[in-house]
């Protein structure tokens, strides 16, 4: 069965402060590895698809990095606007849907 | 114009009122989801659709069913709502033609069965 597992449950950064949020799975198969950015109270927004080991993908002050056990999504120097839930979500070869992690709630602070 | 809408954004009801929710997409995706989101438990799949003659349950379908109007249209309904399907719900789309394979989210429905 699929799990994916996020830690920290919750971070607090100060404006600048850089750091990681981790997203641990196991998967039969990985066939993508999805990251999502939810505020509160609104859908997930998609941020990046990671396919294969080694992978990294970035967007603005985020990176995203994937391994064959867990990928980490990287904060350089955020910004009080980067505060939201971050979800993390892995899709299966054999499967369809999206099996998605509990999230990291990220508050930067100015 | 939002690619993917959910009517209606918020709704209360009583326990065992019949409750629908509705999707619309014109993003042109063949596939579409209906999930719930409780606190601390994450998204969970209730169903999905590969087109208007695939309906396919998820991992907690007991209480609802669903209904392909139309490639653009889902529509989920609780027929007898009870207060443990209290929860925010939301509609996804996605196009397995393309590559990337994400699938992209409404706004969501707060649903609240007192």
């Amino acid at each position: 069965e699929d799990q994916v597992t996020q830690s920290p449950e919750a971070l607090r950064l100060q404006e600048g402060e850089s750091s990681s949020l981790n997203c641990s799975y196991t998967v039969s198969g990985l066939r993508g590895l999805f990251w999502y950015r939810q505020d509160p109270g609104k859908g997930p927004e998609f941020l990046f698809t990671l396919y294969s080991a080694g992978e990294e993908k970035e967007k603005e002050r985020l990176k995203a990095t994937l391994t064959k056990k867990e990928s980490f999504l990287h904060i350089t120097a955020p910004k009080p606007e980067d505060s939201a839930t971050y979800l993390c979500a892995v899709r299966s070869n054999s499967g369809y849907a999206l099996n998605f992690g509990k999230g990291t709630s990220l508050l930067v602070t100015p | 114009d939002a690619d993917v809408t959910q009517t209606p954004r918020n709704r209360i009801t009583k326990t065992g009122k019949r409750i629908m929710l509705e999707c619309s997409q014109t993003k042109g995706h063949d596939r579409m989801y209906w999930y719930r989101q409780d606190p601390g438990l994450g998204l969970q799949l209730i169903y999905y659709s590969f087109d208007v003659k695939d309906i396919n349950k998820g991992e907690i379908s007991d209480g609802y069913s669903v209904s392909r109007q139309a490639q653009a249209k889902f529509s989920l309904s609780l027929e007898s709502a009870i207060p443990n399907q209290t929860a925010l719900y939301f509609c996804a789309t996605s196009d397995e033609g393309q590559l990337s394979n994400e699938q992209f989210f409404g706004p969501g429905t707060r649903l609240t069965v007192l």
